[in-house]
């Protein structure tokens, strides 16, 4: 199985912060990765899909990158709404994985 | 509006069986992939299985914990996919979304499975 290995697992951050989430990839999965942001006692929602492109409706201070098997969401100029669970999913492999999650929480 | 609506959860013994509903809506169900995935009370998510579309044969694939007790199936007619669980575990209790191609996730539906 492909390991999403997801950090960190959690972080404390403050409004206007800029801030980077990564999941590395055990195996290659080429740009198989999308981004999910989950408000308590919600479904997860769709961020960011092949990596870099931006879900429609999904504020532009959101973006995808991808450095050899590393993959990185960064948030710009973090906002109060931004708050919440992220995760990463890979698809390119059975079984799909997804990473383990940070929470993102404000200072 | 696209929309996904689990119905079925619900406390069950060990070893029993439970089926899941996803009714969907607003979107070509029958081009769609579609997932299920679940969440533990660790918050961490699980891929559970998917079911692709008639022009892929409904080819069906599973997530190695529930090969074998576990069946998704749809009715393209209905535009609802369906989890079959049977042998039911405890590590099987969790929220269980269903999802169209990752994109789109219902609001999930909660299984207990406990004596």
């Amino acid at each position: 199985d492909i390991q999403m290995t997801q950090s960190p697992s959690s972080m404390s951050v403050s409004l206007g912060d800029r801030v980077t989430i990564t999941c590395r990839a055990s195996q290659d999965i080429g740009n198989y990765l999308s981004w999910y942001q989950q408000k308590p006692e919600k479904s997860p929602k769709l961020m960011i899909y092949g990596a870099t492109n931006l879900e429609d409706g999904v504020p532009s201070r959101f973006s995808g990158s991808r450095s050899g098997s590393d993959y990185s969401l960064t948030i710009n100029s973090l906002e109060s709404e931004d708050t919440g669970i992220y995760f990463c999913l890979q698809h390119k492999q059975y079984p799909y994985t997804f990473g383990a999650g940070t929470k993102l929480e404000l200072k | 509006e696209v929309q996904l609506v689990e119905t079925g959860g619900s406390l069950v013994q060990p070893g029993k069986s439970l089926k899941l509903t996803c009714a969907t809506s607003g979107f070509t169900f029958s081009n769609a992939w579609m997932h299920w995935v679940r969440q533990s009370p660790e918050k961490q998510l699980e891929w559970v299985a998917q079911i692709k579309a008639k022009s892929n044969n409904y080819a069906t694939y599973y997530a190695e914990s529930v090969k074998g007790r576990f069946t998704i199936s749809r009715d393209d007619s209905k535009s609802s996919v369906y989890l079959q669980m049977n042998s039911l575990k405890e590590e099987d209790t969790a929220i269980y979304y269903c999802a169209a191609a990752f994109a789109y996730w219902g609001q999930g539906t909660l299984v207990t499975v406990s004596s």
